[in-house]
């Protein structure tokens, strides 16, 4: 079974500043996409980037960017430039390709972006 | 609708009753998941369709859950004779099936008293 692993409950940071989130995820598999989605306290949960393994080049969008380093099975986020609309909960999860696309999600990560 | 709709937005019942739970997704959506969420913790896979069937039900915890989509797009989780452990956000998800990228619904909030 493939897990995912968020290490931090909890992080904070400031208005325009950069924060990473931390994951880490174990497969045995090579073929498989991971994700960060956001849910805010909507309840809805948003995909924010999205890294295929097969490609080693880091995925980024807009102020979003991963670190992902498929050897030590580590998918951090990156946020730069931090908004008071980025709070809320992070979650990293693992798709393995071919067996139905069922996503596996860490617990999560509360981001707070304080003024 | 633009998007993946569910309903109730929230329900409360009482311990033993029977709950019905419905997602409608994006049109043209062939794949449609069923997720669960507890306070504090990340969505739990339950099932998952491809068309009208079942194509993998291994995350329903037991026997008093289950979902069907007869027409392959509008699908509902029902579960028989209600538990207060199942006090969650039941998340509802559709893909088509080639990009694997999952929207999500807003979730329909079960309490049970």
């Amino acid at each position: 079974a493939q897990t995912v692993t968020q290490s931090q409950p909890e992080m904070s940071v400031q208005e325009a500043e950069t924060v990473t989130l931390s994951c880490t995820y174990d497969t045995s598999e090579n073929n498989y996409y991971l994700f960060w989605y956001k849910q805010p306290p909507s309840r809805q949960m948003i995909l924010v980037i999205r890294q295929e393994a097969y490609k080693q080049q880091n995925a980024t969008e807009n102020r979003f960017s991963v670190n992902f380093q498929k050897a030590a099975k580590s998918f951090s986020l990156k946020i730069s430039d931090s908004q008071l609309g980025d709070t809320a909960m992070y979650f990293c999860a693992f798709m393995l390709l071919n067996s139905g696309y069922a996503l596996n999600f860490g617990k999560g990560t509360s981001l707070l972006v304080t003024p | 609708g633009a998007g993946v709709s569910q309903t109730p937005s929230n329900k409360v019942t009482e311990k033993g009753k029977y709950v019905e739970l419905r997602c409608d997704p994006i049109s043209g959506h062939t794949a449609l998941y069923w997720y669960r969420q507890s306070l504090g913790q990340g969505p739990e896979f339950l099932i998952y369709f491809q068309g009208t069937g079942a194509a993998d039900d291994s995350g329903l915890p037991n026997d008093r859950f289950f979902a069907v989509r007869p027409e392959g797009s509008v699908s509902t989780l029902k579960i028989q004779r209600t538990e207060r452990g199942d006090s969650a956000v039941y998340l509802c998800a559709s893909s088509h099936h080639r990009t694997g990228e999952l929207f999500f619904g807003e979730g329909s909030r079960l309490t049970v008293l």
